[in-house]
């Protein structure tokens, strides 16, 4: 059973259009991390939150914390090719800085 | 540029082999962690480390071990591989403030046959 379900598992769109994705738990987290993984490379961070109902911004990128502190998403606006990869949420607390991770969920953005 | 190095990008191993997957970061970084990847399951937490010749045992430590004599390195050890170890192992890094993340390796795609 995972701690973090991610959803959808897989998302194929064109070019141009917007979609998210959703983290889901019913563990609370003290800050919860969204990766992205390209074929072949370890996972990259893209952003921390850390308090409850935040919205961070990261140009076409949004993520929002849910207010219990037990979901999170990830919006996307006008997808582009370069968007394509796998996107793994992390929800964590303070200790040793041990994250737990959803299983992913493959987008891919055809041109 | 900060790095996380894993010495092998592919390895293929015959079963029962002694298998080593080696790590190695830049940044200074107390925190360690090995995850194996496999598709479906997401990352799964084998061992951690948080200081030199500490080690904590994550969700799935059957069948491996870890060592890290020097602050820089953490190695995973398969005792006795198996095909069931057949996976995408990735090593990482952290500071240990949840802000800065992980800072993983590019991953070692291990197959036993």
């Amino acid at each position: 059973t995972q701690l973090l379900e991610q959803s959808p598992q897989f998302l194929s769109i064109q070019e141009g259009e917007n979609l998210t994705v959703y983290c889901n738990s019913s563990s609370v987290f003290s800050s919860l991390q969204w990766y992205r993984q390209e074929p072949g490379e370890g996972p990259v961070l893209l952003v921390t939150v850390v308090t409850g109902g935040e919205v961070k911004k990261l140009k076409r990128l949004t993520f929002q914390f849910g207010d219990a502190r037990k979901d999170s998403s990830l919006h996307i606006t006008a997808a582009q090719p370069g968007d394509t990869g796998l996107y793994l949420c992390a929800g964590g607390g303070y200790n040793f800085n041990k994250f737990y991770f959803g299983s992913g969920t493959k987008l891919n953005v055809k041109p | 540029d900060v790095k996380v190095t894993q010495s092998s990008r592919y390895l293929v191993k015959r079963t029962g082999e002694k298998v080593f997957l080696e790590c190695v970061q830049d940044m200074d970084h107390e925190n360690m962690f090995w995850y194996r990847q496999d598709p479906g399951l997401g990352l799964r937490l084998i061992y951690f480390s948080y200081d030199v010749k500490m080690k904590e045992k994550g969700d799935i430590p059957e069948g491996y071990s870890v060592s890290r004599e020097k602050k820089e390195r953490f190695s995973l050890i398969l005792e006795s591989a198996s095909t069931n170890q057949t996976s995408m192992y990735l090593c990482a890094s952290s500071s240990g403030m949840a802000v800065y993340g992980y800072t993983f390796g590019s991953g070692t795609r291990l197959t036993v046959v």
